[in-house]
């Protein structure tokens, strides 16, 4: 069975500081991994995901096998970056595709 | 374009009645998911549809739950003699296919129904 954990309940940061918010995951397939994000008021939706090796918002994740993680970050932290994320997993070969979330960081970026 | 929908957007109950729980996806998804969310936790997977194939019902918590989707439309997920702990925001997400040893396609999910059972 697959598990998602993200260790930090919690993130204050100061504008302009860098960000990293924690994600491990374990599976013993090949997962991928995806961050969504949730901003007062709007509905959860895809950040980014692992596969795309993209740069959404300023922020990146890499996949990192070897220590089963898969961290988001960001260099210059913004206000509107403010938000609750979560980390996700979906086994590849899992028939639904079904995702696996994390328990969610709130992310705070204080003037 | 229409986003996932869901109704009502907050439902109260009495421990013991009966909710059902209304999704609508966006057309042409033939994928739909139900999720629960309860306070201050991740999203659990509950139900799982893909086009005309039997439902994948491995993460319903009980047999009070059941949820029904008419070829590729709406969704409805009931919840019978509801309890306390089924108080939680039930999320549905759609997308476009499922895709089998390849990528997962994007998952959109709507506002999300908050249901309270008092």
């Amino acid at each position: 069975a697959q598990r998602v954990t993200q260790p930090e309940k919690l993130l204050s940061v100061f504008k302009g500081a860098p960000v990293e918010l924690k994600c491990n995951y374990s599976y013993s397939g090949s997962p991928e991994l995806f961050w969504y994000v949730q901003y007062s008021r709007q509905r959860l939706q895809l950040l980014l995901r692992h596969i795309s090796r993209e740069s959404i918002k300023g922020f990146t994740a890499d996949l990192n096998k070897g220590e089963t993680s898969f961290h988001l970050k960001k260099p210059f932290a913004q206000e509107e970056d403010s938000a609750m994320y979560y980390c996700a997993l979906s086994a590849v070969k899992n028939a639904g595709n079904m995702l696996t979330f994390g328990g969610g960081t709130r992310l705070m970026v204080k003037p | 374009g229409a986003g996932v929908s869901q109704s009502p957007s907050n439902k109260v109950t009495e421990k013991g009645k009966d909710v059902e729980l209304r999704c609508d996806p966006i057309s042409g998804h033939t994928a739909l998911y139900w999720y629960r969310q309860r306070l201050g936790q991740g999203l659990e997977f509950l139900i799982y549809f893909q086009g005309n194939s039997a439902p994948d019902k491995s993460g319903l918590p009980s047999d009070r739950f059941s949820a029904e989707r008419t070829g590729e439309s709406v969704s409805t997920l009931t919840i019978q003699r509801t309890q306390q702990e089924d108080s939680a925001v039930y999320l549905c997400a759609s997308s476009l296919r499922r895709t089998s040893g390849f990528s997962t396609d994007t998952q959109y999910f709507g506002p999300g129904t908050r249901l309270t059972v008092l």
